[in-house]
Order: structure tokens, then C-alpha cells, then sequence
């Protein structure tokens, strides 16, 4: 198993600029959910999804959407990049959300100027 | 709101000096509280979920420890591989639906 993958490893966007940052699973698992980590401040939790169709907001959603259209996939969008949005994005799983342990991915390192 | 709260904030240790990580937590519900470890660059790793009061966990030279308001992560004769940042995070029963984490301990390990 590959685990969490995430694509890009890095990115550079200017102001306004869209773009999407992809996450994939492949252990079947049900949760996944997007975080974003900046230096100084732990881990916040942007968006997350209990199902494939099913998706609701985090602590910090704001410039950012998501759709869940299969088990498998979890893409993150900025419509509007901002440089407020410069961070290191990381996407987890896991197979509930009761309580199960999740799995991070390898991080997408983003720098908005 | 939940809250989870770190100490030390960074701590530096010779090779083979045990010591013990803190971390604090106010939730409603706790669902389970989670240890990660990770490297510059990295994701972070899991290492140990513990759901309730009294429960311990381990492995090789970490072992985590549970009480109703805060977790121990004890590493025992440490090496220079161990060093790393070491996360807490928590999830509960209200809220929104994921994992709260403290800002982490930065753990240096001299050889």
C-alpha cells in the first residue's frame, strides 16, 4: 500500500491564482480530512469528509473548498490564492471517525507571493 | 473548545538520558488522544493512540502514558535517531470532526 499520497510536493502561486492540491488513499478508509501547519501554531484542521459525497468544515475552511467523489480522492482547492494561504498542507485518513487513528500524507509545500 | 497544550516547547538531551514530554488537554469527550512523531520535511508519523485513563503504550524506547487532564511521553536511554518534533493531538466528541494537536516538542538528542 502507498498509503496517503500527496501532489505537489511544492508549489509557487502568485497572488490571485487558483489551483488544486490532490490527496489520495488506498486503504479504503472512509475519513480523510485536510490540515494546514504553519510555524509556531499546530496542526489546523481546514476541511473533512466521512464519506464519499460528504463533506463539512474545520477550524480554518475560509478560501477553501472540497468535494469527495470517491472513496479514494480528496482534492483541496484555492480559488483565490492568498498570501495568508502560504503553509505546508497536509491530508489524512482513516478507515472512521470514531475515534480511529489517522494517517497523514507527505505534505504539499505552498508559498503564495 | 478543545485545547491541548505542550511542554517543553524544545528540550536537548545527551544520548541516553531519559526524560518525559507533556502534554495537557480541556475536551468534551475525548475520543482518543494520539502521539506523532515528525521529521524536518515529513509528514507526521503515528506512533500511539491511547482512549482512556490509565492506559499505557510502547514502543522500542517510547512509552505513552493516559490521565483524565494529560499524557506522558517517556523516552527511555534515548538515541540521536529520536530526535525529531514530537506531536499531541486529540479528538473529541464535539466540534467539528478532527484531530486538535498542540504546537509540539522540538526533542534534540546529543550523541
Amino acid at each position: 500500500n502507498a498509503g496517503v499520497t500527496q501532489t505537489p510536493k511544492f508549489q509557487v502561486l502568485k497572488t490571485g491564482q487558483s489551483m488544486t492540491l490532490q490527496c489520495a488513499q488506498d486503504m479504503n478508509h472512509e475519513y480523510m480530512s485536510w490540515y494546514r501547519q504553519d510555524p509556531g501554531m499546530g496542526l489546523r484542521l481546514i476541511h473533512y469528509s466521512v464519506g464519499a459525497g460528504i463533506t463539512d468544515q474545520g477550524e480554518v475552511p475560509n478560501g477553501y473548498n472540497v468535494s469527495r467523489s470517491t472513496t479514494e480522492d480528496f482534492p483541496l482547492r484555492l480559488l483565490s490564492a492568498a498570501p495568508s494561504q502560504t503553509s505546508v498542507y497536509f491530508c489524512a485518513s482513516s478507515y472512521s471517525n470514531q475515534g480511529a487513528t489517522q494517517y497523514f500524507g507527505p505534505g504539499t509545500r505552498l508559498l503564495v507571493l | 473548545e478543545d485545547q491541548v497544550t505542550q511542554s517543553p516547547e524544545a528540550l536537548r538531551l545527551q544520548e541516553g538520558e531519559s526524560s518525559s514530554l507533556n502534554c495537557s488537554y480541556t475536551v468534551s469527550g475525548l475520543r482518543g488522544l494520539f502521539w506523532y512523531r515528525q521529521d524536518p520535511g515529513k509528514g507526521p508519523e503515528f506512533l500511539f493512540t491511547l482512549y482512556s485513563a490509565g492506559e499505557e503504550k510502547e514502543k522500542e524506547r517510547l512509552k505513552a502514558t493516559l490521565t483524565k487532564k494529560e499524557s506522558f511521553l517517556h523516552i527511555t536511554a534515548p538515541k540521536p535517531e529520536d530526535s525529531a518534533t514530537y506531536l499531541c493531538a486529540v479528538r473529541s466528541g464535539g466540534g467539528a470532526d478532527g484531530l486538535t494537536f498542540g504546537k509540539g516538542t522540538h526533542l534534540i538528542i546529543q550523541p
